[in-house]
């Protein structure tokens, strides 16, 4: 059972450039989430789906976008890469309602880079 | 609105001596908390939650934590550490906004365990 998959791993974009970031979940899950975690600020939210077709901003969404065509597929595009967005990305799943009766599945992160 | 406060960035301690990770919260009605643990270049995964039963809450690795109304606190403890523990870990809230009541989660800033032979 692979649980949730990120591709890349790592990626280093100039300014200006735009990349897709993926994210994948073979789990039947209904909530996918997209986090940036950065040094001593925890993980803020940018980007939630509660199900195919279904998305909402979180708390840092400016300069990204999602799109849920499918349960299983939950990318995160940045269209005008700013340094400010260097950034380790974690996408997460549940079963139901954020973790609260069953705990979220994360993949193992996406380090970007942007000089 | 609710948030999470962990006390300390980082904490060192020896191999088979106990652990507390302290975490402090604030929350206008009774909240739900998690311990989630990162180790390195890995996602995170949950160790233990609280949701209005016990408010001692036995996690897996030998992790517990005890929720204090009183002092609205939810540190996690280990008797004795291992070399294994060594990772970045997180107090989480359940936010209960957001359209169709999400449960959006809360983080903490995390705190990095060392632990020395």
């Amino acid at each position: 059972n692979a649980g949730v998959t990120q591709t890349p791993k790592f990626r280093i974009l100039k300014i200006g450039q735009s990349m897709t970031l993926q994210c994948t979940q073979d789990m039947n899950h209904n909530y996918m989430y997209w986090y940036r975690q950065d040094p001593g600020m925890g993980l803020k939210l940018i980007y939630y789906s509660v199900g195919a077709g279904i998305t909402d901003k979180g708390e840092v969404p400016n300069g990204y976008n999602v799109s849920r065509s499918t349960t299983e597929d939950f990318p995160l595009r940045l269209e005008l890469a700013a340094p400010s967005q260097t950034s380790v990305y974690f996408c997460a799943s549940c079963k139901d309602r954020g973790g609260y009766n069953s705990p979220l599945h994360f993949g193992n992160g996406t380090r970007l880079t942007v000089t | 609105a609710q948030s999470v406060t962990q006390l300390d960035s980082h904490v060192s301690v020896s191999e088979g001596t106990p652990v507390l990770l302290r975490c402090n919260y604030s929350s206008s009605y009774s909240p739900s908390l998690f311990w989630y643990v990162q180790h390195p270049n890995k996602g995170l995964q949950l160790l233990l939650k609280y949701t209005s039963a016990a408010t001692l809450v036995k996690g897996i690795n030998g992790f517990e934590a005890e929720f204090k109304k009183s002092e609205t606190s939810f540190h996690l403890t280990k008797p004795s550490a291992h070399m294994s523990d060594a990772a970045e870990y997180f107090c989480v809230v359940i936010s209960l906004y957001g359209s169709g009541n999400t449960g959006k989660l809360i983080f903490g800033q995390g705190t990095t365990l060392q632990v020395k032979p």
